[in-house]
């Protein structure tokens, strides 16, 4: 089993749509997590933390789950500026892990 | 404008050259990376630094060598690469290490390519 699961889409959908992505991980001791964002030939950019009761910034709402060690990340009212590649992103420090663990990313292109 | 600097951005070399990746983080960070991304493939640690000591190496062939002479500057130094070493090399930056739950900043990548 991967230590960071996505769906790699690409998940297609309309201006004005709403999309969700999911993202599990494999180590029940990790302790923080992070949704980045990646448009292409780019650098990744950290989008937002996810706290355990869950947050939200603008039209993006962050979950974590973890008894079910899962995460998701919700995107409302989508622009066309949101196309590009999320990636799910877990703080493994107890697996002795000295840097963040990077899932392979959910591809999101928006259309008009 | 980035506060992670990495130079070249794309480099082109034979399998018996050697070169080297520079990266410079502006941001007084202590911890530095280097991470490799693949077509299709989740980004993979590489080295970790910790103010200028290795505290990991995950398993990279000895064909690539770290050097940390500062807090500010990471090298990665490349001889004998294969053609499958050819990938986005992403240095990046934080405040301390994964466990105090700190943002990672990446640079713009060395967009490496061996023939």
């Amino acid at each position: 089993r991967k230590e960071v699961e996505q769906d790699p889409g690409p998940f297609n959908v309309p201006e004005g749509a709403t999309v969700a992505f999911n993202c599990t991980y494999s180590n029940s001791a990790s302790q923080s997590f992070f949704w980045y964002r990646q448009d292409c030939r780019k650098e990744p950019k950290l989008l937002m933390s996810v706290y355990s009761s869950g947050n939200e910034d603008g039209r993006f709402t962050a979950q974590l789950n973890r008894a079910s060690q899962y995460i998701s990340l919700l995107i409302r009212d989508s622009k066309l500026s949101d196309s590009a590649t999320y990636l799910c992103v877990v703080n493994m420090w107890d697996t002795g892990r000295r840097a963040l663990t990077f899932g392979s990313g959910t591809r999101l292109q928006v259309q008009p | 404008e980035t506060g992670v600097t990495q130079t070249p951005r794309h480099l082109v070399m034979g399998m018996t050259n050697k070169k080297s990746l520079k990266c410079e983080q502006h941001l007084g960070h202590n911890a530095m990376y280097w991470y490799k991304q693949s077509a299709k493939k989740p980004l993979e640690l590489m080295f970790v630094y910790n103010f200028k000591e290795q505290t990991e190496n995950n398993s990279v062939p000895s064909r690539f060598s770290p050097e940390c002479p500062n807090s500010s500057h990471l090298f990665l130094h490349l001889h004998t690469l294969q053609p499958e070493d050819s990938a986005l090399y992403l240095c990046a930056s934080s405040q301390a290490l994964a466990r105090a739950g700190n943002t990672i900043y990446f640079g713009e990548g060395s967009w490496l390519t061996v023939v």
